[in-house]
């Protein structure tokens, strides 16, 4: 079956220090690759769509300066949260679907991030 | 842009009683999907029912929505709730080819004997 797994779980880190998450899809071809964020009493919210072979799309308010994304293969991902702070906080989703639009988004359990 | 308006906040049943959780949503598309997710508590959220289909009622594990777009609705009903079905319910919206969903702000079902 299709997977999506998410590391780490969980992280801590200092208020203006920067945190890296990744994101593996196994059993299919992770062939698009969104980010999303759930802050505290938040529903989520796209950070950025990455295709392979194609430029990542940004929402509004997020940046590719403060949210650098990787998709190398069409099985892996990673996103960092660069000078993080407290706002930044949240459960960060990564969504990950093999084909054409309407084709089901596989999630991941998420990346919870604090910032202390 | 797209926007999903759904049951807000908590939603606390006895168990045997039917489930009704609402979704309504807003696009500039005319062929949206709509899709309820479930999420367990530190698991991944996981697609319940989608569709895309107008007055097309479409079911999974006792669950079932039909897409109204005369109404912009797509509501989730049980016919009975069953104590495993207490969860984060999220409706949400894809519409165009970005692949983009957007969600609703979620609905925690809790489910009592």
């Amino acid at each position: 079956g299709a997977l999506v797994y998410q590391y780490p779980r969980r992280t801590i880190c200092k208020s203006g220090t920067s945190m890296r998450m990744e994101c593996q899809a196994v059993g299919f071809q992770a062939t698009s690759v969104a980010w999303y964020r759930q802050s505290p009493q938040k529903t989520f919210e796209l950070i950025a769509l990455s295709t392979v072979n194609s430029a990542i799309k940004y929402e509004q308010n997020f940046t590719q300066e403060k949210f650098p994304i990787s998709h190398p293969n069409l099985s892996f991902s990673s996103m960092t949260v660069l000078n993080a702070y407290l706002e930044d906080r949240g459960l960060y989703l990564c969504g990950a679907r093999e084909r054409d639009w309407g084709g089901e988004q596989y999630f991941g359990p998420g990346t919870r991030l604090t910032v202390l | 842009g797209d926007s999903v308006t759904q049951t807000e906040g908590l939603v606390t049943l006895t168990e045997g009683l039917p489930v009704m959780l609402n979704c309504t949503y807003q696009t500039i598309y005319s062929n949206p999907f709509l899709f309820w997710y479930v999420h367990y508590l530190n698991e991944s959220p996981r697609l319940l029912l989608k569709s895309s289909t107008d007055n097309k009622r479409t079911e999974h594990q006792g669950f079932h929505a039909t897409l109204h777009k005369s109404s912009s609705s797509f509501h989730l009903q049980k016919s009975s709730a069953q104590l495993s079905d207490s969860a984060l319910y999220y409706c949400a919206l894809s519409g165009g080819s970005n692949y983009k969903l957007t969600f609703g702000k979620g609905t925690l079902l809790t489910v009592t004997p």
